[in-house]
């Protein structure tokens, strides 16, 4: 199984808005209501940022949402901020015994 | 605060075994509906899930990684350990440990810091 796909990057000026997709099959991201989004800042450990295709954990701003349709599942964030500059990645759950985790690729997020 | 934090060689030499253990703490590896995971990015690419744990002892793993990997769980100790064995270059990356949480094993919200592990001779 392929890891899912995801634009390789993105960019956007402060306070305006972005959006990154992740596209995957009605075996993972289509299949099950499981998509999660992390932030990677590079030396960092990765924070989780949505769950559950659209719930935030506490402490993440709701700037950022996510959302899903059929096989593609999105972040969105508004109002840019130069921290949110980071890689970002999606994940989903792929069933038990079949791919059980697959994550994207990641997506660099360049703030101008 | 729940703490993760990763310990085991940075160097292993191809074709040998690969060992690093997580140790869990301000919680307990034992908590309801956690699972424990393994996830890894090799230099310059993204991430990629090993295999996850509960403190039963159930195990799910990549299928890709499956016939190589063991993850065991110690509750005495609070940690959890990941095995990689006949490990090529290719294996070289920075492993993480993370809690995995919700209806499934896939929403990771606490991950250790990371260990780069170098696969070389």
């Amino acid at each position: 199984q392929s890891a899912l796909t995801q634009p390789r990057s993105v960019s956007g000026s402060p306070g305006q808005s972005v959006t990154i997709s992740c596209t995957g099959t009605s075996s993972d991201v289509g299949g099950y209501n499981f998509v999660s989004w992390y932030q990677h800042h590079p030396g960092k450990a990765p924070k989780l940022m949505i769950y559950d295709v659209a719930k935030r954990p506490s402490g993440v701003p709701d700037r950022f949402s996510g959302s899903k349709s059929g096989n593609t599942a999105s972040l969105s964030i508004s109002g840019l901020q130069a921290e949110d500059e980071a890689d970002y990645y999606c994940c989903s759950y792929a069933g038990d015994y079949t791919y059980g985790v697959l994550f994207g690729g990641g997506t660099k997020l360049t703030v101008l | 605060q729940l703490q993760l934090q990763e310990s085991g060689p940075g160097l292993v030499k191809p074709s040998e075994t690969l060992s690093l253990s997580c140790t869990v703490s301000g919680g307990s590896i034992t908590s309801t509906n956690h699972y424990w995971g393994w996830i890894r990015q090799p230099p310059g690419n993204g991430l990629e899930w090993i295999g996850s744990i509960y403190y039963s002892g159930t195990t799910y793993y990549n299928p890709s990684l499956k016939s190589r990997v063991t993850i065991s769980v110690d509750t005495s100790t609070n940690q959890f350990s990941l095995i990689l064995s006949s490990v090529p270059a290719a294996d070289t990356a920075v492993y993480y440990c993370a809690r995995g949480g919700g209806v499934t094993y896939s929403d990771f919200d606490y991950w250790g810091q990371g260990s780069l592990v170098t696969v070389s001779s």
